[in-house]
């Protein structure tokens, strides 16, 4: 398998637009975790999914954020609209039923908005 | 709430052993990890420790976890400058796991 999938890899944006950030977790995993990752506040867990539903979206900063998850290969982060202050670095992962298994994550995406 | 705490850098001398701390505050966590994040990169696994163990053995690591103090650490023997990185300790606090939360992760520095 290759691995946890982001895109884009950086996306340079400016306020105002809207961004959207994809994943394709590892076949097979039935968990989906979203992070975001900034100097000021370490790795922050945003939402995440079991079976394509939304278990947990209390790290969800505002209503500008929304993710989904429509089908077991692929979810969306989306930012709409964009402030500065959403700049960080987004990281996808996903794991089997977790207990002790490991969440593997992707290579993340470098948001930065002008 | 729930929290995670580490200090935020470590520097040693290639060969030395590192020891990084971490300290939790959810008393019914079930696992608790240590990942590692190269630069660039996610977070990948190192290792992890079930709540009702007190230490774990794996290779160069080792991780010792005390559950009176809630505290956990990791030892690294034998540190390379390959072992340059940061480290996150992180809890899962819910009963199945699902959700990890995680400190702000300690920068190790490996000197030749």
């Amino acid at each position: 398998d290759a691995g946890v999938i982001q895109s884009p890899r950086h996306e340079v944006t400016e306020m105002g637009q809207e961004v959207t950030l994809r994943c394709k977790p590892i076949s097979g995993h039935d968990y989906l975790f979203w992070y975001r990752q900034t100097m000021m506040r370490g790795l922050e867990l945003l939402i995440y999914f079991n079976n394509n539903v939304p278990i947990d979206d209390s790290g969800m900063p505002e209503d500008r954020f929304s993710a989904k998850m429509p089908n077991a290969s692929f979810s969306t982060l989306k930012i709409q609209p964009s402030e500065p202050r959403d700049s960080a670095v987004y990281f996808c992962a996903s794991s089997l039923s977790p207990g002790g298994n490991e969440q593997f994550f992707g290579p993340g995406t470098r948001l930065t908005v002008l | 709430g729930e929290d995670v705490e580490q200090s935020l850098f470590l520097s040693v001398r290639e060969g030395d052993s590192s020891v990084i701390n971490c300290t939790y505050t959810d008393s019914s966590s079930t696992y608790l990890y240590w990942y590692k994040q190269e630069p660039g990169a996610g977070l990948q696994l190192l290792t992890y420790i079930f709540s009702n163990m007190d230490m774990k053995q794996d290779q160069r690591l080792t991780v010792l976890l005390n559950k009176k103090d809630k505290h956990l650490s990791l030892r690294i023997a034998d540190t390379q400058t390959g072992d340059s990185a940061i480290y996150f300790c992180a809890e899962s606090i819910d009963n199945q796991g699902g959700k990890l939360i995680f400190g702000q992760g300690t920068e190790l520095s490996v000197k030749p």
